[in-house]
C-alpha cells in the first residue's frame, strides 16, 4: 500500500495570504490527523477528521481549519498567514490493529511564511 | 488536564553506553502509551507502544501507572540511535493523541 501522501513538499507565503495543504491518507484509513512541528512546540495537535466529520480539535485560532472528503483525502486550510505559522505541518492516519493504534505520518508540507 | 512531558530536549551518550528518554504523562483514565521516532530526513514512525509490550531495536518501555511514566531504555546505545524521540499518549479510539516536546538523542561515536 501507498503511504500517506502530503503536497505540496514546500510552501512559501507572505504574511497575510491564505494556503491550503492536502493529504492523501493510506487506502482503507478513514482518520486523518494534522499537526504543526516546530523545533521549540515540538508536535501540536491541529484536528482530527474521520469519515468527514472533525472528531477532534485542539487549540489553534480558527484560522486554522479542516476538511475530509468521501475518499479520506483532506485538506487543512490557513487563513490570513503570520510569521509564527511557518512550520512543518505533518498529517497521519490513524488505524487501530490488533496490536493497538498506530499513527502513519506523511512527509509533510514545510510553510515558510515571509 | 492530557499532558505528555519529555524534560530533556537534548540527550548525549557514548556508543555502548546505557540510554534513558523519560517520559512522564497526566490522564485521567487508562491511556494508551506510545514512543515515535524521527530519524534525519525520514518520517515520524511509531518504534514501540505499551499495549504489545514489545522490543523494537533494542528498546523497551515500561508503563509505570504509579509514577505515570514511560520512560525509552536501552542497554547499549547506537549510533543509529540518533534521532528525535516523541512520546505519545491516546485515550483510545476516537480520542486524540497527545504528544511530548520530543527528546534529540546523539550517539557519540
Amino acid at each position: 500500500k501507498a503511504g500517506v501522501t502530503q503536497t505540496p513538499r514546500y510552501l512559501i507565503k507572505t504574511r497575510g495570504q491564505q494556503v491550503t495543504l492536502s493529504c492523501s491518507p493510506i487506502s482503507g484509513h478513514r482518520s486523518v490527523s494534522w499537526y504543526q512541528q516546530t523545533p521549540g512546540q515540538g508536535l501540536q495537535f491541529l484536528f482530527e477528521y474521520f469519515s468527514e466529520t472533525q472528531r477532534n480539535k485542539g487549540n489553534f485560532p480558527g484560522r486554522f481549519s479542516g476538511r475530509q472528503f468521501s475518499n479520506s483525502r483532506s485538506e487543512m486550510n490557513v487563513s490570513t498567514l503570520e510569521l509564527g505559522d511557518s512550520a512543518l505541518y505533518l498529517c497521519a492516519s490513524r488505524y487501530r490493529g490488533a496490536r493497538g493504534e498506530k499513527l502513519f505520518f506523511g512527509s509533510g508540507t514545510q510553510l515558510s511564511v515571509l | 488536564a492530557q499532558r505528555v512531558t519529555q524534560p530533556e530536549k537534548l540527550l548525549s551518550v557514548f556508543k555502548g553506553a546505557p540510554v534513558e528518554l523519560k517520559c512522564n504523562y497526566s490522564y485521567s483514565g487508562s491511556p494508551e502509551l506510545f514512543w515515535y521516532v524521527q530519524y534525519s530526513r525520514q518520517r515520524l514512525q511509531l518504534l514501540l507502544r505499551h499495549i504489545s509490550r514489545e522490543s523494537i531495536k533494542g528498546f523497551t518501555a515500561d508503563l509505570n501507572k504509579g509514577e505515570t511514566s514511560f520512560h525509552l531504555k536501552k542497554p547499549f546505545a547506537q549510533e543509529e540511535d540518533s534521532a528525535m524521540y516523541y512520546c505519545a499518549l491516546s485515550g483510545g479510539t476516537g480520542n486524540q493523541f497527545y504528544f511530548g516536546t520530543g527528546t534529540s538523542l546523539t550517539v557519540i561515536p
